[in-house]
């Protein structure tokens, strides 16, 4: 079973500061990492997508990609109120099933 | 305009009726997706078409059947509807490249289902 886990939160964090989101996944297979966001009542939205490791960098948004360990991570630089949403991993695995599997996600509230 | 449409944004219906959810885009994608994304926001796919043709199909109750007339419509019928089927359901599309990992899913509005 291929599994996305990221930690449900709330995470809050006060205006201005750095968020950092989190999230691990198990098949070592998976090639594709995203970023998806996702405000109250609304549809996702992509962030930021990431295939090779290190870091990917667009804005105030910062993606890292570890795939020894597993593991990716979204950091948010200069926390607006504005990025008060719900973050969701997606991870892309390919085979006969092409598919993303989606995180729960990660719940983000900046404080002003 | 539009990228990804559904309709109806909302629909409250009785357990057991038969209902449908319409899905258009008009990006010039040839993927399409129905994703049900339930109470603890669990965003989980059930289907997926590329080119009308079905790839993913997740397990989902046959009460549950997709139909594309065209790679720019993926419409949704549920038949003998149950008070679990209650959640949002979105539509999504992306331009994936043969062989390449997907490209960006952009999703429509989305459609809550109650069932009373």
């Amino acid at each position: 079973q291929k599994e996305v886990e990221q930690n449900s939160g709330p995470l809050s964090v006060p205006e201005g500061a750095i968020a950092s989101l989190n999230c691990t996944y198990s098949d070592r297979g998976s090639q594709s990492f995203f970023w998806y966001r996702q405000y109250s009542g609304k549809s996702p939205e992509l962030i930021m997508f990431i295939y090779s490791n290190g870091d990917k960098e667009d804005g105030r948004f910062t993606a890292q990609l570890n795939k020894a360990s597993q593991y990716v991570s979204l950091l948010i630089r200069d926390s607006q109120p504005s990025d008060s949403a719900t973050y969701l991993c997606a991870v892309y695995y390919a085979g006969n099933n092409r598919k993303l599997i989606w995180g729960l996600g990660t719940s983000l509230a900046v404080n002003p | 305009d539009t990228a990804v449409s559904q309709t109806p944004k909302y629909l409250v219906t009785q357990m057991g009726n038969d209902k449908s959810i319409k899905c258009e885009q008009n990006l010039g994608h040839d993927t399409m997706y129905w994703y049900k994304q339930d109470s603890k926001k669990f965003l989980k796919i059930m289907f997926s078409y590329n080119n009308k043709e079905l790839i993913i199909n997740e397990t989902v109750p046959n009460r549950f059947s997709p139909k594309s007339p065209d790679k720019a419509h993926l419409n949704l019928h549920i038949n003998s509807l149950e008070l679990g089927d209650s959640a949002v359901y979105f539509c999504a599309s992306s331009q994936d490249l043969a062989g390449g990992p997907p490209d960006t899913q952009y999703f429509g509005p989305g459609t809550r289902l109650t069932v009373l």
